[in-house]
């Protein structure tokens, strides 16, 4: 079985753009969560979705936004790009929307913005 | 509010001796725990979870996991270091069942473990 996927890999963007990651869970699973991890830290969240609603939200400004698929996939969207944006932006899926059944996470994206 | 607290960023170890490594959370419910692995330039792996069940919690690879509720920590550790286990190693802490913030995991900041050989 596919394990979780995000595409791209790697991004490279300009100060002021939108960016817009993609990420496919592992199939069955109904929930995705996406993650910021900083070179050097551990990852910060940002959202989960569970069943395409939004069902958690961490400290991030409204440049960053998400949503879900009829087909469980997700998508995280970034405006107005800052330097500080840049880092690997980690999706996790999970089969319910707690925490019981643990996350799987993809591989990330590397974000860098110029 | 959580939070989690891994003691020493950095732990060096020979091939064949212990491996310890600190994690101390702090939650207001009932906490779920989760150990992480992360290689070089790839996502996260999930070592082991505690979630209310047995406080001894053993994973992949030969970790193992003890959750301490009057210690507030849930300190991870292998017998016999590895080459192999050299990686980033992050503690994690949700709010459980009885929590509302659904999907969102803590983490600590982390600690690189170097198996010399």
């Amino acid at each position: 079985d596919a394990g979780v996927t995000q595409s791209p890999t790697h991004l490279i963007k300009t100060r002021g753009q939108h960016v817009t990651l993609r990420c496919s869970p592992i199939s069955g699973h109904k929930s995705v969560s996406w993650y910021q991890q900083v070179l050097g830290q551990g990852p910060q969240f940002i959202f989960q979705y569970y069943e395409k609603e939004e069902r958690g939200r961490g400290n991030f400004p409204d440049r960053f936004s998400a949503r879900q698929f009829p087909n469980y996939s997700s998508e995280l969207n970034v405006n107005a790009l800052l330097l500080g944006d840049s880092a690997l932006y980690l999706c996790a899926s999970s089969w319910g929307g707690g925490d019981t059944y643990g996350y799987t996470f993809g591989s990330g994206t590397r974000l860098t913005v110029v | 509010a959580q939070s989690v607290t891994q003691l020493g960023s950095h732990v060096s170890v020979s091939e064949g001796a212990l491996v310890l490594l600190r994690c101390n959370y702090s939650s207001s419910v009932p906490p779920y725990l989760f150990w992480y692995v992360q290689y070089p330039n790839q996502g996260l792996q999930l070592l082991l979870k505690y979630t209310s069940a047995a406080t001894l919690v053993k994973g992949i690879n030969g970790f193992e996991a003890e959750f301490k509720k009057s210690e507030t920590s849930f300190h991870l550790t292998k017998p016999s270091a590895h080459m192999s286990d050299a990686a980033e190693y992050f503690c994690a802490v949700s709010q459980g069942a009885g929590g509302t913030s659904y999907g969102k995991l803590t983490f600590g900041q982390g600690t690189i473990l170097t198996v010399h050989p």
